[in-house]
Parts: C-alpha cells; sequence; structure tokens
C-alpha cells in the first residue's frame, strides 16, 4: 500500500523560500504510471494544483505559480521535494502532496497534508 | 486558469439522489474526458471518487456516478447517506496540460 508523508516547516517568514518534501513509501516512485504532485488549500478554501513531476525529471507548473515553484525528484530516496520562493501571506495554506495515477488529473493517493504558514 | 464553477451547496434527505455540477470551458472540461470529482471530509485528505468523467477507483461505492455534456460535469450520488454530509470538489486537465479544481461544493444531508 503506497503511503505519501509531508515534511517541511511549518512556519516561513515572508520573501523566504518554502520547501517541502514527500516521502513515498510502500512502492517505487519510478513505477512507470504515475505523476507525483503538489496541491494545496487555502483556510477555508478550495483546492489549488501547483504542479506535479514525472519520475525522470519532467514537471508541469501552474501558470499562476510557475516563476516561483520549483518541484524536483529524488528517486534514490524515493521522494519529491517542492521549492516556493518569495513567499507572501497568500501562500499560507495546508500542502498536500499526492499521486496521479493517470498523468491526467486522478490524484488517488494523497498524504495527509501539512500547514505552513507565512508570517514574520 | 480560472476555477471551474462549483454551486456553493446542495442538500437533499436520505435515500434521495442529488446532483452537483461542475462548469468549465471548451478549453478545460468541454475538451476532454479527465474530469475527477473529490470528497473531503473536515480536517483530512480529499478522496478520488471519480476519474476520467465516469471511472470509479476500487472501493468506492457505486452510489457515486459522474458524467459530462459539453462544458459542465456532474456528480451524482443515489441513496444518500448521512456519512455523505460533506464537501466535494470537481477538477479537470486542461488544453495547457495543467489541472483546475472547482471552487467546493458543500452537500447537506436533511
Amino acid at each position: 500500500q503506497v503511503q505519501l508523508q509531508e515534511s517541511g516547516p511549518g512556519l516561513v517568514k515572508p520573501s523566504q523560500t518554502l520547501s517541502l518534501t514527500c516521502n513515498v513509501s510502500g512502492g517505487s516512485i519510478s513505477s512507470g504510471t504515475y505523476y507525483w504532485s503538489w496541491i494545496r488549500q487555502h483556510p477555508g478554501g478550495g483546492l489549488e494544483w501547483i504542479g506535479y513531476i514525472y519520475y525522470s525529471g519532467s514537471a508541469y507548473y501552474n501558470p499562476s505559480l510557475k516563476s516561483r515553484i520549483t518541484i524536483s525528484v529524488d528517486t534514490s530516496k524515493n521522494q519529491f521535494s517542492l521549492e516556493l520562493s518569495s513567499v507572501t501571506a497568500a501562500d499560507t495554506a495546508v500542502y498536500y502532496c499526492a499521486r496521479d495515477r493517470t498523468g491526467y488529473n486522478a490524484f488517488d493517493i494523497w498524504g495527509r497534508g501539512t500547514m505552513v504558514a507565512v508570517s514574520s | 486558469q480560472s476555477a471551474l464553477t462549483q454551486s456553493a451547496s446542495v442538500s437533499g434527505s436520505p435515500g434521495q439522489s442529488i446532483t452537483i455540477s461542475c462548469t468549465g470551458t471548451s478549453s478545460d472540461v468541454g475538451d476532454y474526458n479527465y474530469v475527477s470529482w473529490y470528497q473531503q471530509h473536515p480536517g483530512k485528505a480529499p478522496k478520488l471518487l471519480i476519474y476520467d468523467v465516469t471511472d470509479r477507483p476500487s472501493g468506492v461505492s457505486s452510489r457515486f456516478s459522474g458524467s459530462k455534456s459539453g462544458n459542465t460535469a456532474s456528480l451524482t450520488i443515489s441513496g444518500l447517506q448521512a456519512e455523505d454530509e460533506t464537501d466535494y470538489f470537481c477538477s479537470s486537465y486542461t488544453s495547457s496540460g495543467h489541472v483546475v479544481f472547482g471552487g467546493g461544493t458543500r452537500l447537506t444531508v436533511l
């Protein structure tokens, strides 16, 4: 049974870079058909797709965040990561990592989510 | 891209059927059969109910079904149960190769 677990600081200062890692257990991140994704949810709000990455390193980003995002994968550690630069209070959210089973928007396994607050 | 449009709330009585709609554009919902639906209980991660418009992952109740007409996708829940009372989100693949979500619908079981 594949499980995902997010990790990273819960508090980031404005203008700094938010860094999160998603550890994949119970299966290989290099399994061919899956895309590994980051999705966030603002307090009391809807879901926002951040981007996803294939094990080969090909990444796709939300155009509205593209200039500030880097998603990377480390197959040796079976994990993938998110960096979001120049954060503001608007980036305060619960951040989820998720597996896309098809590469076409079918997020079938999710981490529990990690709350990240941006505040000085 | 703009978020997909969902009604803010819907309600129904136990045993009834309800439908939640999700309206997009010809660049997302209308362009591909890659619409998904998620159920999210408070404080929990979303759960995939439907993908590729009509397909259910293993373990999801057959009471949940999906459909699409033009730029609007729909989730139907039949035989409403108290445990169905929570939030539902739609999402779609887009012609730009991205993913866009709806704003969510709160289901109340009367």
